[in-house]
């Protein structure tokens, strides 16, 4: 069974400062991971993606997150936040089959001025 | 060319009324999903389609009855709406033996029933 547990539903930084979401997986196969990105009244977009290799996936908008197993951590990161990086963020993860598919709870991202 | 279309995009309307949204996409997968988007921006599977078959039926009340078509196409029929209901619905499409994919999401249907 697979879940995801994203710690904090709601994270404010201020414009410039180091953004850090926090991802906990739990697989009983090596998962692949993902961070989706919700903007206000949009769709989910695929920020980035770990399926195999190496273990610090770069996506869009500087976003970056890295594939830990021993922490079964995949926390997304960016180095200085935008105020158009504030929106809705969702970490999730599969198996092997595309209908196995977990989202976390979502972790709302404000950026203050 | 949007890989993912839902429309309509918004849809108010009374209680008690019967209503449909319909999900195309054109990335050539075999699986098709409806997801609800609560209040709390919260994502919960309702159904989905494998190759027009239903695999994933969550616990929805049976007012909500999915119809696909074919593989490209997944529809949502809601009958005797109720407040209850207003919310986001996402139509999302996957390969099934391809997890690494990951989902591709349609833009939603804002729900608003009055």
């Amino acid at each position: 069974a697979q879940s995801v547990t994203q710690l904090g539903s709601h994270v404010s930084v201020s414009e410039g400062a180091l953004v850090l979401l926090r991802c906990n997986y739990s697989s009983s196969v090596p998962p692949y991971l993902f961070w989706y990105v919700q903007y206000p009244n949009q769709g989910l977009q695929l920020l980035l993606k770990y399926t195999t290799g190496a273990t610090l996936v770069k996506g869009i908008n500087g976003f970056e997150a890295e594939f830990k197993k021993s922490e079964t951590s995949f926390h997304l990161t960016k180095p200085s936040a935008h105020m158009s990086d504030a929106a809705e963020y969702f970490c999730a993860v599969s198996g092997n089959t595309g209908n196995q598919f977990y989202f976390g709870t979502g972790t709302s991202l404000t950026v203050i001025p | 060319d949007t890989a993912v279309s839902q429309t309509p995009k918004y849809l108010v309307t009374q209680m008690g009324n019967d209503k449909s949204i319909k999900c195309e996409q054109n990335l050539g997968h075999d699986t098709m999903y409806w997801y609800k988007q609560d209040s709390k921006k919260f994502l919960k599977i309702m159904f989905s389609y494998n190759n027009k078959e239903l695999i994933i039926n969550e616990t929805v009340p049976n007012r909500f009855s999915p119809k696909s078509p074919d593989k490209a196409h997944l529809n949502l029929h809601i009958n005797s709406l109720e407040l209850g209901d207003s919310a986001v619905y996402f139509c999302a499409s996957s390969q099934m033996d391809r997890g690494s994919y990951g989902y591709t999401f349609g833009s939603g249907t804002r729900l608003t029933v009055v």
